[in-house]
C-alpha cells in the first residue's frame, strides 16, 4: 500500500517551453501533497504545499508564477514548470499524506528528471 | 536549515546489524522523529518513525532516547540493497507538518 507515481520519469525540453509532472496516489487519497527539488548531491528542498481544492503553498524563494501547481483530487496533483530554463533542470519529486490511517506519514513518488536544454 | 545532525557516511558488513545515529536535540515535546531513506536516483522510501516509545516494523527499529534528544536506526541484517543515504527528520504532525531533509548519512553495506 501507499504507493505514489510520478509521470514522466524523466523530460527533456528545450528552453522556454513548459513541462507538466503528474504525481498520483495509486491506492490512498492525499487530502495534502508536496513538491519537492533536488540538485545533483544535495538534499531534497520543499517547494510547495498543496491542499486538495486550494491554492498551494509555495516556500520562501520557489515563483509561484513559474511553477504551477494543481491539486484538483484527491489522487492527482501537477506541477507545471512555465518557460523552463536550463537552470531549473533538477530531480523534482513529490509525496502525498493520506488523509486517514497513516496520515501522519508522507509517501514519496520515484521522481521526475527534468533537463532543460 | 535541518533540526537534525548525523554522520555524513558510515560502512556495515552485509549481514550485520547497521545502526544509524541522529541527534535532535532541539526537539519540541510534539515533534516526531521519522526515517527515511533515498536510494540513488529514486524518491524517499519511508522506514519508520516515532514520538517517545521504541518503534519496530519489518524494515528496521527506532530506539529514542528518554529525553528525545537522539534516536537510532538500527537494520538488523543488512543487505547490499540498504546502501543508500538514510534521512532523520524531525516535525510536528499534521497539518503542521514540514520535512526539512538534511545532507542524511550515507549508509554503504559492504560485502
Amino acid at each position: 500500500g501507499a504507493v505514489v507515481s510520478q509521470h514522466p520519469s524523466r523530460v527533456i525540453c528545450k528552453s522556454g517551453t513548459s513541462v507538466k509532472i503528474e504525481c498520483r496516489s495509486l491506492d490512498f487519497q492525499a487530502t495534502t501533497m508536496f513538491w519537492y527539488r533536488q540538485f545533483p548531491k544535495q538534499s531534497l528542498m520543499l517547494m510547495a504545499t498543496s491542499n486538495e481544492g486550494s491554492k498551494a503553498t509555495y516556500e520562501q524563494g520557489v515563483e509561484k508564477d513559474k511553477f504551477l501547481i494543481n491539486h484538483a483530487s484527491l489522487t492527482l496533483s501537477t506541477l507545471t514548470v512555465t518557460s523552463a530554463h536550463p537552470e531549473d533542470s533538477s530531480f523534482y519529486i513529490c509525496s502525498a499524506r493520506p488523509g486517514t490511517g497513516g496520515g501522519e506519514t508522507q509517501y514519496f513518488g520515484p521522481g521526475t528528471r527534468l533537463l532543460v536544454l | 536549515d535541518a533540526k537534525t545532525t548525523q554522520p555524513t557516511s558510515m560502512d556495515c558488513a552485509e549481514g550485520r546489524a547497521a545502526n544509524l545515529p541522529c541527534n535532535h536535540s532541539t526537539i519540541s515535546g510534539n515533534e516526531y522523529v521519522y526515517w527515511y531513506r533515498q536510494i540513488h536516483s529514486q524518491g524517499p522510501q519511508y522506514i519508520i518513525h516515532g514520538l517517545k516509545n521504541n518503534e519496530t516494523n519489518e524494515m528496521a527499529s527506532l530506539i529514542i532516547t528518554e529525553d528525545r534528544k537522539s534516536s537510532t536506526l538500527i537494520l538488523p541484517h543488512a543487505t547490499l540493497r540498504d546502501t543508500a543515504v538514510y534521512y532523520c527528520i524531525v516535525s510536528a504532525r499534521p497539518p503542521r507538518q514540514n520535512f526539512v531533509f538534511g545532507p542524511g548519512t550515507r549508509l554503504s553495506v559492504l560485502p
